[in-house]
Order: C-alpha cells, then structure tokens, then sequence
C-alpha cells in the first residue's frame, strides 16, 4: 500500500535552517506530482508546494516563497522541502502528499518548531 | 486568491444524526475543484470527497458532497462515533490552493 513518511523536523532557531525528507513507498514515486502541506499547533491546514513529478513544475504559496525549496530525487523515492531563513511563524506539523489536486494519502507529518 | 468560510464553526450533534456542513467559496471554484478531508484528533487529514462529489477510495456511502460555483456541502447521513472530528474543505482550481479554517463536530 502506498506510505509516506516525513522526517527531518525539529526545533531550529529563528533564521535557522532545516531540510525535511518524505520516503515514499508502495506506488511508482516518479509518475506523480507531491506536494507539501502544514498546520501551526491547533490551527487549520495550509498548502505549502507542490512538484511534478519530473520536477519540472514547481508552485509554492507567497508565505514561503523566496525561503523554502521543494524538490524531489526519483532514484531514491524521496521528496525533500529544504526550509531558509525560518521565522516562529512557520511552526507547524508538515505533512507530505501524493498528488497535487487530489492529495492523497498524507504521510503522518514531522513537527519543526522555530523558537530561541 | 480564493478564500472558502466554513459554517458553522462546531456542530453538535449526537450519534445517529445528520451533519451538514457547508463551505462558500469567495469566487467560483471552476470545475468544482473542491474536496473535503476529515482530520481526527493526532491523525493527518484524510481525503473523503474529490470533485465535490466523489467518494474516495474506501470512504463509506454515509458521506456525501454536493454543490457547485460557489457553496458546497459535506453530508454525513448518520453520525457514527468514529465520525465526530474536524472537517476541511480545499479548493484546487485555483492557485493558490487554499483550505476552509475547519468545522469541528463533536458529540452532543
């Protein structure tokens, strides 16, 4: 069945950096968009980036955009966000999903908290 | 950038009820681009309706969506006890792709 599985969150100072990995299994990585999406602890859900699946397609929404690079390695099933320049703000569960339209599934997501 | 309000914010309900949900779109949603995902407690969204109306793979028939330009809804015909959570809707016809804030439904 198909499985995603984030990693790579954590705590990280303001201005900090991190690179957040999604292993994905079970479904021919290559043949599909993915996308990245976050919730800020007790908040709703906001869209992040997506990427097509040759990686030539990439959007990300304005509140990341200049900061945070998605991108993808086929060979290794792997979907990464690589997050610069981080501010309290974008302290959230993220989760990654197969797709970018009709998202599914999403992986159980990995926390990043920006904090000093 | 296409804004979607949910209402109401929380539901009460007791199980065995009928639950609807509706979300409006600040401008129409071309193609009803629209989905509904169901979020329990320490769990990620699952996807429940594509489309507006389609049901996801697995979802039972007591879930439902309907709607179009506009104002969409999510039914849930007979409330179980697995059902009491919060719901989003997305819109993906237009970037960027934007979530409602969520109704909670909660046990009465």
């Amino acid at each position: 069945q198909v499985q995603l599985v984030e990693s790579g969150g954590g705590l990280v100072k303001p201005g900090g950096s991190l690179r957040l990995s999604c292993a994905a299994s079970g479904f021919i990585f290559s043949d599909y968009y993915m996308s990245w999406i976050r919730q800020a602890p007790g908040k709703g859900l906001e869209w992040v980036s997506y990427i097509s699946s040759s990686g030539s397609t990439i959007d990300y929404a304005d509140s990341v955009k200049g900061r945070f690079t998605i991108s993808r390695d086929n060979a290794k099933n792997s979907l990464y966000l690589q997050m610069n320049s981080l501010k309290a703000e974008d302290t959230a569960v993220y989760y990654c999903a197969k797709g970018h339209t009709v998202m599914v599934p999403w992986g159980q997501g990995t926390l990043v908290t920006v904090s000093s | 950038e296409i804004v979607l309000t949910q209402s109401p914010g929380t539901l009460s309900l007791s199980p065995g009820e009928r639950a609807t949900l509706s979300c409006r779109a600040s401008q129409s949603v071309s193609s009803n681009y629209l989905d509904w995902f169901q979020q329990r407690p320490g769990q990620a969204p699952r996807l429940l309706i594509y489309d507006a109306s389609s049901r996801a793979t697995g979802i039972p028939d007591r879930f439902s969506g309907s709607g179009s330009g506009t104002d969409f809804t999510l039914t849930i015909s007979r409330l179980e006890p697995e059902d009491f959570a919060v719901y989003y809707c997305h819109q993906y016809a237009s970037s960027p792709w934007t979530f409602g804030q969520g109704t909670k439904v909660e046990i009465k």
